[in-house]
């Protein structure tokens, strides 16, 4: 139940393209959806996040759809560039004392030029 | 700049050796955490402090320690380590936002732990 299934694994999309990145979750409890890009050799890094009272939330290129019925969200990175050729990983959390992520196990997207 | 700071960067160890990790952050969050990172499994909790003064156990705490020395800093420490504590070990903090929101975790770059 506190699994968050990430697919695909790895994605290669031609440059201008749209990549997406599928979630789902089991757990109803959680109540925050971001979404972390992580470059070769450096931390992860918030990217975007969703709230599962809304279901869409556009922030650039980048979008989070968010099917609370159906416990999946999924980012969407629309006019693929180079430059966003990182590992993408989704979470799901909860407040328990302080925040609690359950992560994804990653997507690493190559955008080619 | 403001973040979290992590040390050393890299580190090789024998089987048995020990070692701490050190996190600092300066944003003056409350919570701080451990994790790990291993291929095909994502970011995986070992311990985190939700304030000061406290620590708990996370996903995957045998084998770690941690001390939470004051509000900035927050350490993990191998006593004995092992082939299967090879990982790339990220600290992060975070803070609950003034509304009740959550402004998401802020990483360090990374401790990159090689034990043979």
């Amino acid at each position: 139940q506190q699994q968050v299934k990430q697919s695909p694994q790895s994605l290669i999309v031609q440059k201008g393209g749209i990549s997406i990145i599928n979630c789902a979750y089991e757990n109803t409890a959680f109540d925050y959806f971001p979404w972390y890009q992580q470059f070769p050799g450096k931390g992860p890094a918030l990217l975007i996040a969703i709230r599962p009272d809304v279901s869409e939330k556009k922030e650039g290129r980048f979008t989070i759809s968010f099917n609370k019925s159906a416990k999946q969200f999924s980012l969407h990175i629309m006019d693929s560039q180079p430059g966003d050729s990182a590992t993408y990983f989704c979470a799901a959390t909860y407040f328990s004392g302080t925040y609690k992520y359950i992560f994804g196990t990653g997507t690493r997207l190559k955008v080619l030029a | 700049n403001a973040g979290v700071t992590q040390t050393p960067k890299f580190q090789v160890l024998k089987t048995g050796q020990s070692m701490t990790l050190q996190c600092a952050q300066d944003m003056n969050h409350n919570s701080m955490y451990w994790y790990r990172q291993d291929p095909g499994m994502g970011l995986r909790l070992i311990y985190y402090s939700a304030s000061e003064g406290t620590t708990d156990k996370g996903e995957v705490p045998n084998g770690y320690n941690v001390s939470r020395l004051n509000k900035r800093e927050f350490s993990l420490r191998l006593e004995s380590a092992a082939p299967s504590q090879t990982s790339v070990y990220f600290c992060a903090s975070s803070e609950k936002g003034t509304a009740g929101g959550h402004y998401g975790y802020t990483f360090g770059s990374g401790t990159r732990l090689t034990v043979v």
